[in-house]
This record gives structure tokens, C-alpha cells and sequence, in this order.
């Protein structure tokens, strides 16, 4: 079964606005996540990355929060522009479990208003 | 660096026929992946190569597919006898891997869209 998942499948924010997507994992042994961002017809784009020994990570405009207690993972895009108009996707990398390759959610669709 | 570079972009066919796509990761980048993506849905792993080596194959990959990478460099996947659930979009991602490198991130292809008529 899925392992990696999204707890919204559409999130709408005003241009300017802070933006959060959450994901939620199964798996306490993940030890690397990655977000990436998905636009139309194209592959997707990864954007920051966390690994297990840590909380917090960040980037620009970007936050990448891992609480590992409730396997939850968020990403905190600030003054959201419509560039980020894209489906958000994050991704585990488990230990010996598929070898190298990630497990993806199915991925939020972020929709910036004017 | 010109990025993962996947060709064709879109791919049509009938059901039965074989098709190959090709991935030609970046330079430098010695682990590459296949990965398929239906729509609405993520992408899901199948198979990854380190060099030349194919060190992994997720279930997902039918007697179907075959993946090679024959110098370490480019790779092709193939699928033959294709099936209307064959279409979907397949991905290519690299990435480097070795002493020294503490990030593993893999950057992905545009993608080949293919269409099983």
C-alpha cells in the first residue's frame, strides 16, 4: 500500500499568501524526503530535501518541516507567486525497501488566486 | 548541463506493438531511474541502474519491460505486446552517487508520454 500521502488533493491561496501542503508517511525507518513540484507537462522539479537527523530545513521561499513523532512532513512555500502554480508532490527514500528509488504521494495541487 | 534529456516526448501506439524510449541522463550522474506516472497519481518506481548495472526492479516492471544501460550512460526502456494500461507517463531520473556525496537527489526528464490505442 501507499506510504507516502497528502492530506489535500487542492489547496487554493491568494497571490502573496504563505502557503503550507502536508504529507504524511507510514514508514518510521524513511530516512531522506524530498518535495518535489510537478508542472503540466513537464517531469517533476525537485525543490528541498531533509534528511532524518533533522527538523528543519530551508531554502528560498521554501520550508521543509519533519515531525518524525507523528511521521509528518510539511512544505511551507512564503508570498506565493502564480509561478507556484504546480501539484506538489514528497517523496520517501526507505531503507532497504525498493532499493533507491523514492515512494511518492499522489500530490497536492497548489492554485494561486490573483 | 543540459538536464535529463528524454526522447520522444509523445508516443503512439497500437496495442501489441513494441515501443523503446530513451533516456540520456546528466553527464556526470552514474544512477538512473525509470519511473511511470498515470494521471492524478504520482510517479512509481520500477527499476534503477548504477553504471551499467540494473540493481533493482520493482514489481511493477512486467516480463514485458526490459530496461538496459549498455555503457553506463544512456538507457532505453522497452515495452513489448503494449496494452491499453500501458499508457502513462514514463519518467527517467539521475542522480549521483559515491564517497563524498551526502545528497542523493534525482532530478527527473520532461518525460515520454505514451498512448496505447
Amino acid at each position: 500500500g501507499e506510504s507516502v500521502g497528502l492530506h489535500l488533493p487542492t489547496l487554493s491561496v491568494q497571490e502573496g499568501d504563505n502557503s503550507i501542503i502536508n504529507c504524511a508517511y507510514s514508514n518510521s525507518a524513511s530516512d531522506y524526503f524530498i518535495w518535489y513540484k510537478q508542472e503540466s507537462g513537464k517531469g517533476p522539479q525537485f525543490i528541498i530535501d531533509i534528511r532524518s537527523n533533522m527538523d528543519k530545513r530551508q531554502g528560498q521561499r521554501v520550508t521543509v518541516l519533519l515531525n518524525k513523532t507523528v511521521k509528518h512532513l510539511s512544505l511551507q512555500i512564503a508570498a506565493t507567486q502564480p509561478g507556484d502554480s504546480a501539484v506538489y508532490f514528497c517523496a520517501e527514500n526507505r531503507p532497504g525497501g525498493g532499493a533507491d528509488g523514492l515512494t511518492f504521494g499522489k500530490g497536492t495541487h497548489l492554485i494561486i488566486q490573483p | 548541463d543540459t538536464g535529463v534529456s528524454q526522447n520522444p516526448r509523445h508516443k503512439i501506439t497500437k496495442r501489441g506493438q513494441n515501443v523503446t524510449f530513451r533516456c540520456d541522463p546528466i553527464s556526470e550522474h552514474n544512477r538512473l531511474y525509470w519511473y511511470r506516472q498515470t494521471l492524478g497519481q504520482g510517479p512509481e518506481f520500477l527499476t534503477y541502474f548504477q553504471n551499467e548495472a540494473q540493481l533493482e526492479k520493482s514489481r511493477l516492471l512486467s516480463d514485458r519491460f526490459s530496461a538496459e544501460r549498455p555503457k553506463g550512460s544512456f538507457s532505453t526502456l522497452e515495452i513489448q505486446r503494449t496494452e491499453q494500461g500501458d499508457s502513462a507517463m514514463y519518467l527517467c531520473a539521475s542522480s549521483l552517487d559515491g564517497w563524498g556525496v551526502s545528497e542523493n537527489i534525482q532530478y527527473f526528464g520532461a518525460g515520454t508520454r505514451l498512448s496505447v490505442l
